[in-house]
């Protein structure tokens, strides 16, 4: 069974559109969280959300939207898709909020956007 | 600003030969995490790093941190080609919404 899963694996779509991608973790963690690694691969956190509520919410356009509806799953919605919007997207969850003692990340295999 | 900086960012070694991978991170943290991506993978937690001069060792790699300096070193010995991955490094902020910032990668490439 994967931990932290994510859906779909690979996105390919017209700028313009709307899509989703989903997250699902079977881990028992309370915080979860979007990241983004651009074509450099720099990771940067996007959102988090501890048992529904939104933790962290950085500088991202509000054309991206996270959804918790419980805390095994955290969706991110993205209208209006940009070319800048490439990248891949990965979902991540942690046994507690602030990564409290000696808790890890624990992350999906990525879902990679393309915007064409 | 906040930021980690790895260096180098691309490293080609041959099996057997030892070499260490260098982070530093801009501002002061409690916890310093190393992770491994392989290629089109997820990353995978290697080591947490919890105080100063922690030193951890799984296997061939040996994970340090000196709080002071704001610097962490991987150290690989002994190098196979089962290391080949980007290794990241990250830090905890530890003011404010707590979160993990990281660095761009190390690229590490083994030969034989």
């Amino acid at each position: 069974d994967t931990a932290v899963s994510q859906t779909p694996k690979y996105l390919v779509t017209q700028m313009g559109n709307d899509k989703s991608i989903k997250c699902e973790q079977n881990l028992g963690h309370d915080t979860m969280y979007w990241y983004k690694q651009d074509s450099k691969k720099f990771l940067k956190i996007m959102f988090s959300y501890n048992n529904k509520e939104l933790i962290i919410n950085e500088t991202v356009p509000n054309r991206f939207s996270p959804k918790s509806p419980d805390k095994a799953h955290l969706n991110l919605h993205i209208n209006s898709l940009e070319l800048g919007d490439s990248a891949v997207y990965f979902c991540a969850s942690s046994q507690v909020l602030f990564l409290a003692g000696a808790n890890v990340l624990t992350f999906g295999a990525g879902s990679r956007l393309t915007v064409l | 600003e906040l930021k980690v900086e790895q260096n180098p960012l691309f490293l080609s070694m041959q099996e057997g030969k030892n070499y260490t991978i260098y982070c530093n991170y801009s501002t002061t943290s409690d916890r310093l995490y190393w992770y491994r991506q392989d290629p089109g993978k997820s990353l995978e937690s290697l080591f947490v790093l919890l105080s100063n001069g922690a030193v951890k060792q799984e296997g061939r790699l040996m994970a340090s941190l000196d709080t002071k300096a704001r610097l962490s070193t991987l150290h690989i010995t002994a190098a196979v080609h089962d290391l080949s991955a980007t290794y990241f490094c990250a830090f905890r902020i530890i003011q404010g919404a707590q979160k993990l910032v990281f660095g761009q990668g190390t690229r590490l490439t083994i030969n034989p």
